[in-house]
């Protein structure tokens, strides 16, 4: 069975700091990655998806995240954050040929002034 | 296009009681998902259905928890005699295709925040 691993649960960064959320998944098949991110009281919303491809994948709010095969990987990352950007990151993957999706425990991104 | 709607957004129950929890999926989406979020966790998958079908419950507890998606109406995910442990938020998704095979974005609803007292 496929599983996710979230290595931060919370990461506190200043205002306008890079970010990197970490991300490892465990799958003996092709996966597709996603992305989400929770804002408070709110359900989730799609940042990006990994489907094939390149491995660098753009998505909204100036997020990207590479896939990396060899070390079964898909870090999310932006260079400039903003107090905005303070929520719940959740990455998930979902087999080819399954419906469902299998989720991170999420990283909880914190933005101090 | 009106995204997936919830109801209620917020549900008080007492030990015993019945919880019926409604998602609307978002206008020509024929592909539900039940997801539930136990406190300080990620999101678990529960039950997929295509109207009027079960397609996966795999997730789902074997006893006191059922999933409809009538041909007419809303899905719902109902809960009986409810105990302190089901207390979650309940998140619906939908999709206007099957999520296998192709990727497919779920669209996710606000949620239902159940409370069992």
């Amino acid at each position: 069975a496929q599983s996710v691993t979230q290595l931060d649960s919370q990461v506190p960064v200043f205002e306008e700091a890079p970010v990197e959320l970490r991300c490892n998944y465990s799958s003996s098949v092709s996966v597709y990655l996603f992305w989400y991110v929770q804002y408070p009281n709110q359900g989730l919303q799609l940042l990006l998806k990994y489907l094939s491809g390149s491995t660098l994948v753009k998505g909204i709010n100036g997020f990207e995240a590479e896939f990396n095969k060899s070390q079964t990987s898909f870090h999310l990352r932006k260079p400039s954050v903003h107090i905005s950007d303070t929520a719940e990151y959740f990455c998930a993957v979902s087999l080819q040929g399954a419906q469902k999706l299998v989720f991170g425990q999420g990283t909880r991104l914190t933005i101090n002034p | 296009n009106a995204g997936v709607m919830q109801n209620p957004r917020h549900l008080v129950r007492r030990r015993g009681q019945e919880a019926r929890l409604r998602c609307s999926p978002m206008k020509g989406h024929s592909h539900v998902y039940w997801y539930r979020q136990l406190p300080e966790e990620g999101l678990k998958f529960m039950v997929y259905l295509q109207k009027e079908n079960i397609i996966d419950e795999s997730g789902m507890p074997k006893e006191r928890f059922s999933a409809e998606f009538p041909k007419e109406g809303p899905s719902i995910l109902r809960i009986q005699q409810v105990v302190r442990g089901d207390s979650a938020a309940y998140f619906c998704a939908s999709s206007p295709r099957a999520a296998s095979g192709s990727g497919e974005t779920q669209y996710f609803g606000p949620g239902t925040r159940l409370l069992v007292l």
